[in-house]
Order: structure tokens, then C-alpha cells, then sequence
């Protein structure tokens, strides 16, 4: 049971646009959610998070939005540049004193020069 | 801050040895640590939770002899792949958690090779 989705594998975007990348999850416990960025061979790296009690959080060229109802989250990030190609993940914390995160399957991102 | 190293980097084992991987927070103290697996292409799949001073809590279908965790300090967890197998040969990362707050920081992963 997938309870946090990305749904595209693969986003190509050229450089200097907005790449919008999506996050859908089923379980309406999640209170907290975080978008990561991986390269290959590496760890992934924290990005920007959001509390399930705001709708928007900024963070310089990053922004993420989280639309409660539909259970969708996205994460912005303009302007792009090459070096954001990457694998992003999001992940979601199912609240209630867990500890551990649900990450989806992740999203490639490749910026276009 | 929040730097978590991962010892080794790379480890080409042969069938039938036990390997160590080392997981220490640098500049901060964890009193949860996380280990995932990492197929080609796949996602991060949680293996276990550990908690300092206690038992590691393991994800359903992670082999607990298997992969013995061991948590002993507030900035050191360690994984034992025992007895690996080639299909053990993944990449293996791990994380640690603030006393307070729900990000996590990565290792850089430790790639294992079993032949």
C-alpha cells in the first residue's frame, strides 16, 4: 500500500522555468511532510518542509504547498538551474508520535541548459 | 549542522562474510537513527528504527539476524549484514533525528557488493 505517491518518474525542464514537482497521499494522519533531493550514489539531502496547519512554506527558490482536502502537496522550485537535476523524494510523517518518514518513489528531475 | 557520516563508503564482500556499517552524527546527539535499503531505481525502503540504549524496530520482512543493529550511543548505530548473500548487495543509508523535530539527515550511503 503506496501511501505516499509521486506519480511521474521522470520531469525535464529548461533552465531558468519553474519546475513543479507533485506529491499525492492517502492517509490523512500525516501532519508533516518534507521534500528531499538525492544524487546518485549519495544520501539525500533535507530541502523544505511543511506543517499540516499551513498551506504554504517558502524557503528561497524552493516553495512548497500542501492542499489538505485534495491531499496533495507540490514543491516549486524557481528559477531552475542545472544543478537542481536530481532525484526528489517526499516523505510524510504519520503523526501521532511516530518517528519514521514514508517517502514516495521519488521523481527525477533534469534541467535543460 | 546535522552531519551524519556513513563508514564505509564502499565494501565488496564475499558470500557467507559479515560487514559492518558505521553510522555516526557528528555535531549533534541522536537519539533515533534510521536504516534504508535502496534498490536501482526504487525508493528509500525503511529496514528499521533504533533507539538508543534499546531493541531496533524492525519493518515487516526485514530479517532481524540478518541484519543486527546495534545503537549503543547517541551519536553511533551500526548495521551487520550477516552472512550476506548477493542479493544483500544494495546501497544502504542511513539517518538520524533530533530529539525534537521530524526532519531526518542522510548518511551518504555505503555501497555493498557481495560476490
Amino acid at each position: 500500500d503506496q501511501q505516499v505517491k509521486q506519480n511521474s518518474p521522470s520531469l525535464s525542464v529548461q533552465e531558468g522555468r519553474i519546475s513543479i514537482l507533485n506529491c499525492d497521499y492517502t492517509n490523512s494522519m500525516f501532519d508533516y511532510f518534507l521534500w528531499y533531493k538525492k544524487y546518485p550514489a549519495e544520501g539525500p539531502t533535507f530541502l523544505i518542509s511543511i506543517s499540516s496547519i499551513k498551506d504554504k512554506n517558502e524557503d528561497g527558490r524552493f516553495t512548497v504547498f500542501l492542499n489538505k482536502s485534495a491531499k496533495h502537496l507540490s514543491l516549486h522550485i524557481v528559477p531552475s538551474q542545472p544543478g537542481d537535476s536530481a532525484v526528489y523524494f517526499c516523505a510524510a510523517s504519520p503523526g501521532g508520535g511516530a518517528q519514521k518518514l514514508v517517502f514516495g518513489q521519488g521523481t527525477r528531475l533534469t534541467i535543460n541548459p | 549542522g546535522a552531519v551524519v557520516s556513513q563508514h564505509p563508503s564502499r565494501v565488496i564482500c564475499k558470500s557467507g562474510t559479515s560487514v559492518k556499517i558505521e553510522c555516526r552524527s557528528l555535531d549533534f546527539q541522536a537519539t533515533t537513527m534510521f536504516w534504508y535499503r535502496q534498490f536501482p531505481k526504487k525508493s528509500l525502503m525503511l529496514m528499521a528504527t533504533s533507539n538508543e540504549g534499546s531493541k531496533a524496530t524492525y519493518e515487516q520482512g526485514v530479517e532481524k539476524d540478518k541484519f543486527l543493529i546495534n545503537h549503543a550511543s547517541l551519536t553511533l548505530s551500526t548495521l551487520t549484514v550477516t552472512s550476506a548473500h548477493p542479493e544483500d548487495s544494495s546501497f544502504y543509508i542511513c539517518s538520524a533525528r533530533l530529539r525534537f523535530g521530524y526532519e531526518q539527515y542522510f548518511g551518504p550511503g555505503t555501497r555493498l557488493t557481495v560476490t
